[in-house]
């Protein structure tokens, strides 16, 4: 059974930066991409991007592009989220989730407990 | 548009079938999947690729998809199921993931 444990809640003031951190157990990691979604109070999802799963290899959103940076440790099977610069409107739940694929397709079939970051002066 | 876009909220009364649907261009090229969200709770994944489902999701919950718009169907409504919905596609060239805005689904 694959679980991701994320790190614990953070509050940062406006212009500072937050790691984020996603640890996997259960499967093999260098099998299966992370994605991190995050979640505003009271709003919908939001995709910020992915990491692969051995190589590295990011792609972000277009919006979050200059302030996020997403990396991985394959030694400990943990998956790392920067975001820099931080604003009031990035206070949110911010998940990793396990990009999971098959012949069916894709989906994301885990997902870590949540981070509350909270940006406030 | 790259845009996924679905009703805000949906009622049904208990044991009825409901649907919810996410309109995109994106669908046409990339079958939807669907995430249930429970206040204070991770989403969790209830129908994936054309029509399958993660082990553990019951048989009523259901996906079929024409042309630009993904359906969710629900047969035989539970409290349980009051949740958020969201439907989400891929891009088919950048692979970049986009989100629903979200279903709120009221069971009466």
């Amino acid at each position: 059974q694959a679980q991701l444990v994320q790190s614990g809640a953070e509050v940062k003031k406006p212009g500072a930066s937050v790691k984020v951190s996603c640890q996997a157990s259960g499967y093999t990691f260098t099998n299966f991409d992370i994605d991190w979604v995050r979640q505003a109070p009271g709003q919908g999802l939001e995709w910020m991007g992915r990491v692969h799963r051995f190589n590295g290899v990011t792609t972000y959103t277009h919006d979050l592009q200059d302030r996020v940076t997403m990396t991985t440790d394959p030694s400990t099977s943990t998956a790392y989220m920067e975001l820099r610069s931080l604003r009031s409107d990035d206070t949110a739940v911010y998940y990793c989730v396990r990009d999971y694929y098959d012949k069916r397709g894709y989906y994301y079939d885990s997902w870590g407990q949540g981070t509350l970051v909270t940006v406030s002066s | 548009s790259s845009e996924l876009t679905q009703d805000p909220a949906v009622s049904v009364a208990l044991g009825q079938t409901v649907r919810i649907t996410c309109q995109g261009d994106s669908l046409r090229d990339y079958n939807a999947s669907w995430y249930r969200q429970k206040p204070g709770q991770a989403p969790v994944a209830v129908i994936y690729g054309r029509n399958y489902r993660p082990s553990g999701i019951p048989d009523r919950f259901s996906g079929s998809t024409s042309g630009d718009t993904a359906s969710l169907t629900i047969t035989g409504t539970q409290a349980e199921d009051e949740a958020d919905y969201y439907c989400y596609s891929r891009d088919s060239t950048t692979n970049h993931v986009r989100f629903g805005g979200g279903t709120k689904l009221t069971v009466l």
